[in-house]
């Protein structure tokens, strides 16, 4: 069975463009958080969505969205970069709570 | 890939002996612990968990004490293997539903032959 899927898994973007990150959850699982987790830190929650729903978001800007399909797949968009977006995003799939991550995007601003 | 704890404390311990790494948490209202293991260039990975109607969970090797007097984790690893060198984060979070995971700083564990 296939674990939380991510796309792509690196990614080099300009300052001003604008991203967007892919998650597939595991089958059956119908909640999908996004965290970001810049380097040599913790991950920090940006969004957690439910049935295509949003169910939570953390203290990030405007800039960030997100949107859950009725496949439960998931994006993430970013837009107008800076530098300080660089970072590992991460996606996490959950079914009664618990939460299994996957591999991460890895972005990349210049 | 790109280590996760380039900057984080460094626990080095020989090969065999056991570990501890220790973790604060900050929500009284928090009820449900996870303790992650994330290697480089990898995502969190689940060791095991706790409930706050429990102060100590065992599984193979690992062992977690959860304090809630003091909000205090700590994660025992038995008979430490260089397999286990990676970061590990604890997370707190609030159970009933779908709720966000707050993670620690992380301490990266160092394995030594």
């Amino acid at each position: 069975d296939a674990g939380v899927t991510q796309s792509p898994t690196h990614l080099i973007k300009t300052r001003g463009q604008h991203v967007t990150l892919r998650c597939s959850p595991i089958s059956g699982h119908k909640s999908v958080s996004w965290y970001q987790q810049v380097l040599g830190q913790g991950p920090q929650f940006i969004f957690q969505y439910y049935e295509k729903e949003e169910r939570g978001r953390g203290n990030f800007p405007d800039r960030f969205s997100a949107r859950q399909f009725p496949n439960y797949s998931s994006e993430l968009n970013v837009n107008a970069l800076l530098l300080g977006d660089s970072a590992l995003y991460l996606c996490a799939s959950s079914l009664t709570g618990g939460y299994t991550f996957g591999s991460g995007t890895r972005l990349t601003v210049v | 890939g790109e280590s996760v704890g380039l900057h984080l404390p460094t626990l080095s311990v020989q090969e065999g002996d056991n570990s501890i790494i220790n973790c604060a948490y900050s929500n009284s209202a928090s009820d449900y612990f996870i303790w992650y293991k994330q290697e480089s260039g990898k995502g969190p990975q689940f060791i095991i968990d706790i409930r706050s109607n429990m102060d100590k969970r065992q599984g193979q090797r690992v062992t977690v004490l959860l304090n809630k007097t003091v909000k205090h984790l700590s994660l025992q690893i038995a008979a430490t293997q260089p397999g286990d060198s990676a970061v590990y984060f604890c997370a707190e979070t609030t159970s009933g539903g779908y709720n966000k995971l707050i993670f620690g700083a992380g301490t990266r564990l160092a394995v030594h032959p």
